[in-house]
């Protein structure tokens, strides 16, 4: 069966340090990736997609690179803030031909600590 | 408002209560999904609208699980005889344009969710 993984373990760095989010899947080939950031008591908000024949893309201060032989996608903060502190949600689009739906892994908490 | 609206944000039902959570979408927005998400884990897809059409209801977990959009706007998801593991976050998200279906995408934009406990 398909699956997503994220680490469950939240990771903590220090202010001005460079995060970075590993998001793996399995039986999977989808056609894009998606990153929302999740807070306390929000719902998620869509940070960045990467389609399956691109290899990184850059936003301000994140980027995600797309290793499809890998299967594996990588979310970089760099001069991390403390307000950068959320849960960090990846997703994938439906593998070309299926479902429209995308399904999300469980998310990774991010704390920059100060 | 220009976002997604949620209401009640938390609803609190005893087992075997049939509740109801409303989604107002963005107005003019045709796509309009329920997730439910619980505790620790990522949302779970339930069910899809496009425009008034119930366009896939694969994730809903059983039928005690019913969701409507009669005019295309407005949705309501409605639980019946609820159960203590329907306790979680509902989510609703819509997005501009109809789903096509293969590799196509648009930006969903979530609410803030209706949290739901059922004792």
């Amino acid at each position: 069966s398909q699956k997503i993984e994220q680490n469950s373990e939240a990771l903590n760095i220090q202010e001005g340090k460079t995060a970075t989010l590993t998001c793996n899947y399995t039986n999977y080939s989808p056609a894009y990736l998606q990153w929302y950031r999740q807070d306390p008591g929000r719902g998620p908000v869509f940070l960045l997609l990467i389609r399956e024949n691109e290899k990184e893309k850059r936003k301000e201060r994140l980027k995600v690179t797309f290793d499809t032989t890998l299967k594996q996608s990588l979310f970089h903060i760099t001069a991390s803030q403390p307000a950068d502190s959320a849960t960090y949600l990846c997703a994938l689009g439906p593998a070309s031909g299926g479902s429209y739906i995308p399904t999300f892994g469980r998310g990774t908490s991010l704390i920059v600590h100060p | 408002g220009a976002g997604v609206s949620q209401s009640p944000r938390y609803k609190v039902a005893k087992r075997g209560q049939d509740v109801a959570l409303r989604c107002d979408p963005i107005s003019g927005h045709v796509s309009l999904f329920w997730y439910q998400q619980a505790l620790g884990q990522g949302p779970e897809f339930l069910t899809y609208f496009q425009n008034e059409a119930q366009l896939d209801k694969s994730g809903l977990p059983s039928d005690r699980f019913f969701a409507e959009r009669p005019e295309g706007s407005v949705s309501t998801l409605k639980i019946q005889r609820t159960q203590q593991e329907d306790s979680a976050v509902y989510l609703c998200a819509s997005s501009l344009i109809g789903l096509a279906g293969g590799s196509s995408y648009n930006e969903q934009f979530f609410g803030p969710g209706t949290r739901l406990t059922v004792l």
